[in-house]
Protein backbone atom coordinates (compact mmCIF):
# COMPACT_ATOMS: atom_id res chain seq x y z
CA UNK A 1 0.00 0.00 0.00
CA UNK A 2 1.38 3.44 -0.51
CA UNK A 3 1.42 5.56 2.23
CA UNK A 4 4.33 7.43 4.48
CA UNK A 5 6.45 5.47 7.18
CA UNK A 6 7.61 7.53 10.26
CA UNK A 7 10.30 6.04 12.25
CA UNK A 8 10.68 5.13 15.30
CA UNK A 9 7.11 6.00 16.41
CA UNK A 10 8.78 6.57 19.93
CA UNK A 11 12.01 8.05 20.94
CA UNK A 12 14.39 9.09 24.02
CA UNK A 13 17.05 11.08 24.01
CA UNK A 14 19.27 12.86 26.22
CA UNK A 15 19.74 16.51 26.36
CA UNK A 16 22.59 17.11 24.38
CA UNK A 17 22.26 14.31 22.10
CA UNK A 18 21.45 14.74 18.10
CA UNK A 19 18.67 12.40 17.00
CA UNK A 20 17.04 11.71 13.53
CA UNK A 21 13.76 11.19 12.72
CA UNK A 22 13.18 9.16 9.58
CA UNK A 23 10.31 10.31 6.53
CA UNK A 24 10.03 7.80 4.15
CA UNK A 25 6.86 8.26 1.37
CA UNK A 26 6.10 5.69 -2.07
CA UNK A 27 3.26 8.05 -3.03
CA UNK A 28 5.60 9.57 -5.64
CA UNK A 29 4.82 13.04 -4.30
CA UNK A 30 7.44 15.85 -5.06
CA UNK A 31 6.83 17.99 -2.07
CA UNK A 32 7.82 16.81 2.02
CA UNK A 33 7.17 18.42 5.50
CA UNK A 34 8.30 17.80 8.51
CA UNK A 35 6.00 19.26 11.42
CA UNK A 36 5.83 19.91 15.16
CA UNK A 37 3.20 19.81 17.41
CA UNK A 38 3.00 20.38 21.18
CA UNK A 39 0.26 18.98 23.47
CA UNK A 40 -2.88 20.33 22.81
CA UNK A 41 -1.64 22.86 20.15
CA UNK A 42 -1.97 22.97 16.39
CA UNK A 43 0.94 21.86 13.58
CA UNK A 44 3.83 24.66 13.52
CA UNK A 45 5.83 23.98 10.04
CA UNK A 46 9.35 23.27 10.63
CA UNK A 47 11.06 22.35 7.10
CA UNK A 48 9.45 21.94 3.56
CA UNK A 49 11.01 20.38 0.57
CA UNK A 50 9.51 20.41 -3.07
CA UNK A 51 12.11 19.36 -5.07
CA UNK A 52 15.00 17.27 -4.93
CA UNK A 53 18.07 18.73 -2.91
CA UNK A 54 16.16 21.69 -2.36
CA UNK A 55 14.33 22.62 0.75
CA UNK A 56 13.07 25.80 3.24
CA UNK A 57 13.07 26.46 6.72
CA UNK A 58 9.68 27.03 7.62
CA UNK A 59 8.27 28.80 11.21
CA UNK A 60 10.14 27.02 13.63
CA UNK A 61 13.35 25.40 11.68
CA UNK A 62 16.11 26.66 14.88
CA UNK A 63 17.56 23.86 16.26
CA UNK A 64 16.56 21.83 13.27
CA UNK A 65 18.17 20.51 9.68
CA UNK A 66 17.02 18.08 6.85
CA UNK A 67 18.26 17.19 3.84
CA UNK A 68 16.82 16.28 0.43
CA UNK A 69 18.75 13.86 -1.60
CA UNK A 70 16.43 11.21 -2.57
CA UNK A 71 12.84 12.08 -3.64
CA UNK A 72 11.01 9.09 -1.17
CA UNK A 73 12.75 10.41 1.48
CA UNK A 74 13.26 13.25 4.38
CA UNK A 75 14.74 12.55 7.85
CA UNK A 76 14.62 15.64 9.75
CA UNK A 77 17.35 15.80 13.07
CA UNK A 78 16.61 17.54 15.95
CA UNK A 79 19.67 19.06 16.90
CA UNK A 80 21.00 20.01 20.44
CA UNK A 81 20.65 23.43 19.57
CA UNK A 82 17.03 22.84 19.95
CA UNK A 83 15.83 24.46 23.65
CA UNK A 84 12.31 22.24 23.80
CA UNK A 85 12.82 19.51 21.59
CA UNK A 86 10.18 17.27 23.37
CA UNK A 87 7.27 16.79 21.14
CA UNK A 88 5.10 14.89 18.68
CA UNK A 89 7.18 15.20 14.74
CA UNK A 90 4.43 14.50 11.96
CA UNK A 91 5.94 14.51 8.53
CA UNK A 92 3.72 14.96 5.09
CA UNK A 93 3.90 14.40 1.49
CA UNK A 94 1.68 16.52 -1.42
CA UNK A 95 1.31 15.83 -5.10
CA UNK A 96 3.21 19.74 -6.61
CA UNK A 97 0.90 21.56 -9.29
CA UNK A 98 -1.53 24.37 -9.36
CA UNK A 99 -4.11 21.51 -10.63
CA UNK A 100 -4.24 20.03 -7.50
CA UNK A 101 -5.49 20.62 -4.06
CA UNK A 102 -2.26 20.62 -2.17
CA UNK A 103 -4.13 17.68 0.19
CA UNK A 104 -1.01 16.42 2.40
CA UNK A 105 -0.88 12.86 3.44
CA UNK A 106 0.48 12.52 6.83
CA UNK A 107 2.65 9.90 8.58
CA UNK A 108 1.47 8.56 11.63
CA UNK A 109 4.07 10.49 13.65
CA UNK A 110 6.91 10.68 16.24
CA UNK A 111 7.16 10.88 19.47
CA UNK A 112 10.33 12.30 21.29
CA UNK A 113 10.64 12.82 24.71
CA UNK A 114 13.95 14.52 26.11
CA UNK A 115 15.01 12.72 29.44
CA UNK B 1 0.83 36.38 6.69
CA UNK B 2 -1.31 33.30 6.63
CA UNK B 3 -3.59 33.13 9.79
CA UNK B 4 -5.72 30.54 10.91
CA UNK B 5 -8.17 30.83 14.47
CA UNK B 6 -10.43 28.40 15.58
CA UNK B 7 -12.28 29.99 18.73
CA UNK B 8 -13.75 26.82 20.34
CA UNK B 9 -10.56 24.77 22.24
CA UNK B 10 -13.78 21.85 23.03
CA UNK B 11 -16.92 21.34 21.85
CA UNK B 12 -19.35 18.98 23.00
CA UNK B 13 -22.54 17.04 21.15
CA UNK B 14 -25.13 14.26 21.59
CA UNK B 15 -24.75 11.31 19.39
CA UNK B 16 -27.09 12.03 16.35
CA UNK B 17 -27.39 15.52 16.22
CA UNK B 18 -25.60 18.09 14.82
CA UNK B 19 -22.09 20.27 15.31
CA UNK B 20 -20.84 23.40 13.98
CA UNK B 21 -17.19 23.85 14.25
CA UNK B 22 -15.87 27.65 13.33
CA UNK B 23 -12.83 28.63 11.91
CA UNK B 24 -11.74 32.27 10.50
CA UNK B 25 -8.85 32.64 8.08
CA UNK B 26 -7.09 35.92 6.93
CA UNK B 27 -4.85 35.51 4.15
CA UNK B 28 -4.02 38.66 1.51
CA UNK B 29 -3.80 35.98 -1.54
CA UNK B 30 -6.72 36.16 -3.75
CA UNK B 31 -6.21 32.31 -4.20
CA UNK B 32 -6.19 29.98 -1.29
CA UNK B 33 -7.52 26.50 -0.12
CA UNK B 34 -8.99 25.46 2.64
CA UNK B 35 -8.55 22.07 4.65
CA UNK B 36 -9.88 20.24 7.47
CA UNK B 37 -8.36 17.49 9.04
CA UNK B 38 -9.43 15.03 11.84
CA UNK B 39 -6.99 13.68 14.27
CA UNK B 40 -8.36 10.88 16.82
CA UNK B 41 -6.26 10.17 20.10
CA UNK B 42 -3.40 7.51 17.83
CA UNK B 43 -2.16 10.69 16.61
CA UNK B 44 -3.00 10.29 12.29
CA UNK B 45 -3.90 13.06 10.80
CA UNK B 46 -7.33 12.66 8.64
CA UNK B 47 -8.38 14.73 5.84
CA UNK B 48 -11.84 15.33 5.51
CA UNK B 49 -13.04 17.97 3.32
CA UNK B 50 -11.36 20.75 0.78
CA UNK B 51 -12.67 24.01 -0.04
CA UNK B 52 -11.29 26.38 -2.72
CA UNK B 53 -11.31 29.84 -3.23
CA UNK B 54 -13.30 30.08 -6.08
CA UNK B 55 -15.42 27.20 -5.57
CA UNK B 56 -19.00 28.00 -6.30
CA UNK B 57 -20.69 26.10 -3.43
CA UNK B 58 -19.58 24.41 -0.31
CA UNK B 59 -17.91 21.03 -0.63
CA UNK B 60 -19.75 18.07 1.00
CA UNK B 61 -18.35 14.82 2.02
CA UNK B 62 -20.76 12.53 3.35
CA UNK B 63 -21.50 13.77 6.85
CA UNK B 64 -19.07 16.45 6.29
CA UNK B 65 -19.88 19.65 4.83
CA UNK B 66 -17.96 23.34 4.57
CA UNK B 67 -19.87 26.57 5.10
CA UNK B 68 -18.06 28.73 3.23
CA UNK B 69 -18.24 32.42 3.41
CA UNK B 70 -15.93 33.86 1.31
CA UNK B 71 -16.93 38.12 2.64
CA UNK B 72 -16.20 36.51 6.11
CA UNK B 73 -13.64 34.82 5.98
CA UNK B 74 -15.09 31.83 7.26
CA UNK B 75 -14.58 28.30 6.53
CA UNK B 76 -16.64 26.50 9.21
CA UNK B 77 -16.76 22.36 9.78
CA UNK B 78 -20.43 20.95 9.76
CA UNK B 79 -20.88 17.40 11.01
CA UNK B 80 -24.53 15.83 11.07
CA UNK B 81 -25.29 12.64 12.85
CA UNK B 82 -22.93 12.54 14.79
CA UNK B 83 -20.94 9.81 16.05
CA UNK B 84 -18.79 8.06 19.36
CA UNK B 85 -15.88 7.65 16.41
CA UNK B 86 -16.34 11.43 15.82
CA UNK B 87 -14.41 12.31 18.96
CA UNK B 88 -11.45 14.00 18.29
CA UNK B 89 -9.34 17.22 17.68
CA UNK B 90 -10.53 18.71 14.81
CA UNK B 91 -7.79 21.29 12.89
CA UNK B 92 -8.69 23.75 10.62
CA UNK B 93 -5.95 24.98 8.10
CA UNK B 94 -5.33 26.79 4.15
CA UNK B 95 -2.74 27.15 1.31
CA UNK B 96 -1.77 29.97 -0.26
CA UNK B 97 -1.17 29.32 -4.66
CA UNK B 98 1.95 31.83 -4.06
CA UNK B 99 4.74 31.18 -2.18
CA UNK B 100 5.86 28.13 0.13
CA UNK B 101 2.23 26.45 -0.54
CA UNK B 102 2.58 24.55 2.60
CA UNK B 103 -1.00 24.36 4.79
CA UNK B 104 -0.92 26.76 7.78
CA UNK B 105 -3.20 24.92 10.72
CA UNK B 106 -5.53 26.42 13.32
CA UNK B 107 -4.75 25.41 16.86
CA UNK B 108 -7.89 22.62 16.79
CA UNK B 109 -10.84 22.34 18.06
CA UNK B 110 -11.66 19.01 20.56
CA UNK B 111 -14.98 17.35 20.46
CA UNK B 112 -16.51 14.92 22.34
CA UNK B 113 -19.85 13.22 21.18
CA UNK B 114 -21.48 12.18 24.39
CA UNK B 115 -24.14 9.15 23.83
Amino acid sequence: DGGITQSPKYLFRKEGQNVTLSCEQNLNHDAMYWYRQDPGQGLRLIYYSQIVNDFQKGDIAEGYSVSREKKESFPLTVTSAQKNPTAFYLCASSIVGLENTGELFFGEGSRLTVL
Amino acid sequence: AQKITQTQPGMFVQEKEAVTLDCTYDTSDPSYGLFWYKQPSSGEMIFLIYQGSYDQQNATEGRYSLNFQKARKSANLVISASQLGDSAMYFCAMRDHTGRRALTFGSGTRLQVQP
